[in-house]
């Protein structure tokens, strides 16, 4: 079974800071990965989507990685802002359908 | 552009009734899925539907039964409800390409 671990579990920035959010699974066999964003009581927003033969895709500040032969990624953000403030959280997709998650690190910016 | 749309947002339920909730897409995908979230667990597969007709177990399939009534609705029900039931369940869909899209949530609770 394809596990995904997020460290660190929590993390607290001061505004302006970049920072590294950290992913890793025990499967190389993906076929995409994918990151998340989910505020308090609302659903996922998705933030980033990498493919099993990408190493990287940025939209904005952020910037997500990909090696997929060593089973890491990484979400960098950029110039931390009290409204990144959020639970991020990273999912794999292995044969079949469905995405495998991690438990998710929880953001908080501080002004 | 409503995307994944779940219904109820909030449910309080005694042990023993049932219920269904109800997810419906408005992007034409092919997969739908039910995902359960716990404190300290992540988000956890119970039930998808690679295609219309079709359907799954995931992770935590136990106590739930699914229906994908066609294409646009996938819905999850409860015939028993128990307080180890008490969670939020999203649902989420997906079309051919990798992108998942997620609801919104609802919150259930058993007492």
């Amino acid at each position: 079974k394809q596990e995904v671990t997020q460290i660190p579990a929590a993390l607290s920035v001061p505004e302006g800071e970049n920072l590294v959010l950290n992913c890793s699974f025990t499967d190389s066999a993906i076929y995409n990965l994918q990151w998340f964003r989910q505020d308090p009581g609302k659903g996922l927003t998705s933030l980033l989507l990498i493919q099993s033969s990408q190493r990287e895709q940025t939209s904005g500040r952020l910037n997500a990685s990909l090696d997929k032969s060593s089973g890491r990624s990484t979400l960098y953000i950029a110039a931390s802002q009290p409204g990144d403030s959020a639970t991020y959280l990273c999912a794999v997709r292995p044969s079949g359908y469905a995405l495998n998650f991690g438990k998710g690190t929880s953001l908080l910016v501080t002004p | 552009n409503a995307g994944v749309t779940q219904t109820p947002k909030f449910q309080v339920l005694k042990t023993g009734q049932s219920m269904t909730l109800q997810c419906a897409q408005d992007m034409n995908h092919n997969s739908m899925y039910w995902y359960r979230q716990d404190p300290g667990m992540g988000l956890r597969l119970i039930y998808y539907s690679a295609s219309e007709g079709t359907t799954d177990k995931g992770e935590v399939p136990n106590g739930y039964n699914v229906s994908r009534l066609n294409k646009r609705e996938f819905s999850l029900r409860l015939e028993s409800a128990a307080p180890s039931q008490t969670s939020v369940y999203f649902c989420a869909s997906r079309a051919e390409g990798p992108e998942a899209f997620f609801g919104q949530g609802t919150r259930l609770t058993v007492v």
